[in-house]
C-alpha cells in the first residue's frame, strides 16, 4: 500500500449503530487529519494531531469520536449519529517537519458515510 | 476570520482551449500560503499547484499556473491546453504559517468538452 489509504470506502449505518472509519498512512508523514466534505460547501476541518497528540478539535459533536494510536493511523468512531452527519470523510495527513509551514497534505480516497 | 471563496460553482472548456478558475480569499495574516488541489470523480485529492505569499513570483506546474495578486487577495488558475483528464473538482486552499488550519473553497468543477 503507498500513500493514504481509508476503510471502508462506504458505509451505511442506523443512527444506533456504532462503527469505525480508518485510515493509514504510508508517507511517513506526522500530522494527520479528519475532514468531512458535503455538497456544495467548504472541506470542514474536523480534528488534527501532531505526533499523535490532538491538537484541533474543530468542535465537533461528541458522536465523533477521534482516535490516534500512532502516527500512522488514525481512527474515527461513530456512534448514534444524524441524517446530517451523511458526507464524504476525508483523512489527510503532512509531514510537519517541525513547523507549520505550509505543508502540502496528502488526501486519502475517502469514506462515504451514510446515516438512515 | 478567514474565508476562501469560490464564485465559480461549475466551468466548461473545450480540450485544448485554455480555462481560468477563480479564488479570492481574505485574511489580515501577511504570511500564508495557498493551493489549487483536484479531485477526479471518485479519485483522491491531489495539489497541483501551491504559492507561497511571500513570493510575488507566480508558481507554475507544466500547463497549470497562477496569477496571485496579494493586493487584491485573489489566486486563480490557469489551465492550458485543457486535456480530458482535467475534469474534476478544483478546490482552492489557504494556510496561515505557524498554524495547522486549512480553509477551503466551495470548489468549481470543470468539465472538459472533447
Amino acid at each position: 500500500e503507498t500513500g493514504v489509504t481509508q476503510t471502508p470506502r462506504h458505509l451505511v449505518m442506523g443512527m444506533t449503530n456504532k462503527k469505525s472509519l480508518k485510515c493509514e498512512q504510508h508517507l511517513g508523514h506526522n500530522a494527520m487529519y479528519w475532514y468531512k466534505q458535503s455538497a456544495k460547501k467548504p472541506l470542514e476541518l474536523m480534528f488534527v494531531y501532531n505526533f499523535k497528540e490532538q491538537t484541533e478539535n474543530n468542535s465537533v459533536p461528541s458522536r465523533f469520536s477521534p482516535e490516534c494510536p500512532n502516527s500512522s493511523h488514525l481512527f474515527l468512531h461513530l456512534h448514534t449519529l444524524q441524517p446530517e452527519d451523511s458526507a464524504l470523510y476525508l483523512c489527510a495527513s503532512s509531514p510537519l517537519a517541525g513547523a507549520y509551514i505550509g505543508d502540502e497534505q496528502f488526501f486519502g480516497p475517502g469514506t462515504r458515510l451514510t446515516v438512515l | 476570520a478567514q474565508t476562501v471563496t469560490q464564485s465559480q460553482p461549475e466551468m466548461s472548456v473545450q480540450e485544448a482551449e485554455t480555462v481560468t478558475l477563480s479564488c479570492t480569499y481574505d485574511t489580515s495574516e501577511s504570511d500564508y500560503y495557498l493551493f489549487w488541489y483536484k479531485q477526479p470523480p471518485s479519485r483522491q485529492m491531489i495539489l497541483v499547484i501551491r504559492q507561497e505569499a511571500y513570493k510575488q513570483q507566480n508558481a507554475t506546474e507544466n500547463r497549470f499556473s497562477v496569477n496571485f495578486q496579494k493586493a487584491a487577495k485573489s489566486f486563480s488558475l490557469k489551465i492550458s491546453d485543457s486535456q480530458l483528464g482535467d475534469a474534476a473538482m478544483y478546490f482552492c486552499a489557504y494556510t496561515a504559517s505557524g498554524t495547522y488550519k486549512y480553509i477551503f473553497g466551495t470548489g468549481t468543477r470543470l468539465k472538459v468538452l472533447a
